[in-house]
């Protein structure tokens, strides 16, 4: 069975400071990854994602990923932060051919100082 | 673009009330997908359905169904509320299948006193 270990539970970061978030995936198959964001209060948004082709993957608000099969880990990254990226974030993996959803780990609460 | 809509947002059910939590799209999508998100436990799935017409359990299913109602609609039914079942149930939507990005509802948060 697929499943995904984020780590950290919290990070602080200072802003403008560099970001990096940890995600590592068990699955036998080439993996389908994803990451999203989860404001307070609100469902959740796609980051950026990962089938197949380069390794770095740039999604949106900034943020980018970079997949290593070697370490099957997909960690999420951001060069400064911003206040506003205070949220909790989750790594997820899809199945290679079903339909059964995602995988998603347990999340890592992103907090921002000033 | 409304995307996903789930009803109600907020829910409060005493043990033993059934209730149904409505979820519609109008991304033209096959796959549509239930999820419960506790504290620390990330987001799990509940109940799927790969198109219209099907659907399947997920990892957390007991106490729970599900109807397909037509491309656009995907309800979950709680026939005997727990408070086990306390969560924020989450409604997603996908093209085809766990390959493609999901899309998500806003929640609804359910109480069960």
């Amino acid at each position: 069975a697929q499943s995904v270990t984020q780590p950290d539970i919290h990070i602080t970061v200072s802003e403008g400071a560099s970001l990096e978030l940890r995600c590592n995936y068990s699955y036998g198959a080439t993996p389908y990854l994803f990451w999203y964001v989860q404001s307070p209060g609100q469902g959740l948004q796609l980051l950026l994602k990962y089938f197949s082709g380069d390794t770095l993957v740039q999604g949106i608000k900034g943020f980018e990923a970079e997949f290593k099969r070697s370490q099957s880990s997909f960690n999420l990254r951001k060069p400064s932060v911003h206040w506003s990226d205070a949220a909790e974030y989750f790594c997820a993996v899809g199945s290679g051919g079903g339909a059964d959803g995602l995988t998603f780990g347990k999340g890592t609460h992103l907090i921002i100082q000033p | 673009n409304a995307g996903v809509t789930q009803t109600p947002k907020f829910q409060v059910l005493k043990t033993g009330q059934s209730m149904t939590l409505q979820c519609a799209q109008d991304m033209n999508h096959n796959s549509m997908y239930w999820y419960r998100q506790d504290p620390g436990m990330g987001l799990r799935l509940i109940y799927y359905s790969a198109s219209e017409g099907t659907t399947d359990k997920g990892e957390v299913p007991n106490g729970y169904n599900v109807s397909r109602l037509n491309k656009r609609e995907f309800s979950l039914r709680l026939e005997s509320a727990a408070p086990s079942q306390t969560s924020v149930y989450f409604c997603a939507s996908s093209i085809q299948g766990s390959r493609q990005p999901q899309h998500f509802g806003d929640g609804t948060r359910l109480s069960i006193l």
